[in-house]
């Protein structure tokens, strides 16, 4: 398996602008995730689905940001309209929930600049 | 809300010396789980503890987790220049939608 699959690897837009995020995770795992990392607030989880379901968005910052997860190999996140303020890395992580180990893998991430 | 602290948030040591990250949640945790972070990377799986008092080694890095499953500890022996990078903890509390609740990290520079 290639991982989990991130596009783009950076987007940089101007301030207003709709920004896509996608995710591919790992073929089988059943749970998704998506973090942002700043400098100042770390790694911090957006939302997390599980088998499709998004179980917990306490983690979205406000209803300028939206995921979706339309099936088991593809998920999105999208921030319309896009703020300065919105500059991060995104991670996307896929895991397998059930007996044993439960790490997440983590995607390249993709670098969101909004100028 | 459940919090996971990570200390300290950053590290420098010669190259030989030994390293140590501390976590501590403030609920008991059903696993702890810790990742490393290469700079411009992405967090990348080192291990999971999920016994009371486990520990582990991969090499020169020795994790702990504590008896009453609240705290962590991974520390390296001898650091090397490669050990550089961003060290995390994630707990796993079941009972919390089986999210992992992350610490902040410990950067880690290493002077050769």
């Amino acid at each position: 398996d290639a991982g989990v699959i991130q596009s783009p690897r950076h987007e940089v837009t101007e301030m207003g602008q709709e920004v896509t995020l996608r995710c591919k995770p790992i073929s089988g795992h059943n749970s998704l995730f998506w973090y942002r990392q700043t400098m100042m607030r770390g790694l911090e989880l957006l939302i997390y689905f599980n088998n499709n379901v998004p179980i917990d968005d306490s983690g979205m910052p406000e209803d300028r940001f939206s995921a979706k997860m339309p099936n088991a190999s593809f998920s999105t996140l999208k921030i319309q309209p896009s703020e300065p303020r919105d500059s991060a890395v995104y991670f996307c992580a896929s895991s397998f929930y059930g007996t044993g180990r439960t790490e997440a893998f983590f995607g390249q991430g993709t670098r969101l600049t909004v100028v | 809300g459940q919090q996971v602290m990570q200390i300290p948030q950053y590290q420098h040591v010669q190259e030989g010396e030994d390293f140590t990250t501390y976590c501590n949640s403030s609920t008991t945790l059903s696993n702890i789980q810790w990742y490393k972070q290469r700079p411009g990377g992405h967090p990348v799986f080192l291990i999971q503890l999920v016994k009371s008092g486990e520990v582990k080694k991969q090499k020169r890095l020795t994790f702990q987790f504590g008896e009453a499953k609240k705290n962590s500890s991974l520390h390296i022996t001898a650091t090397q220049t490669t050990d550089v990078g961003t060290y995390f903890c994630a707990g796993d509390n079941a009972g919390n939608n089986r999210k992992l609740i992350w610490g902040l990290g410990t950067s880690l520079a290493v002077n050769p």
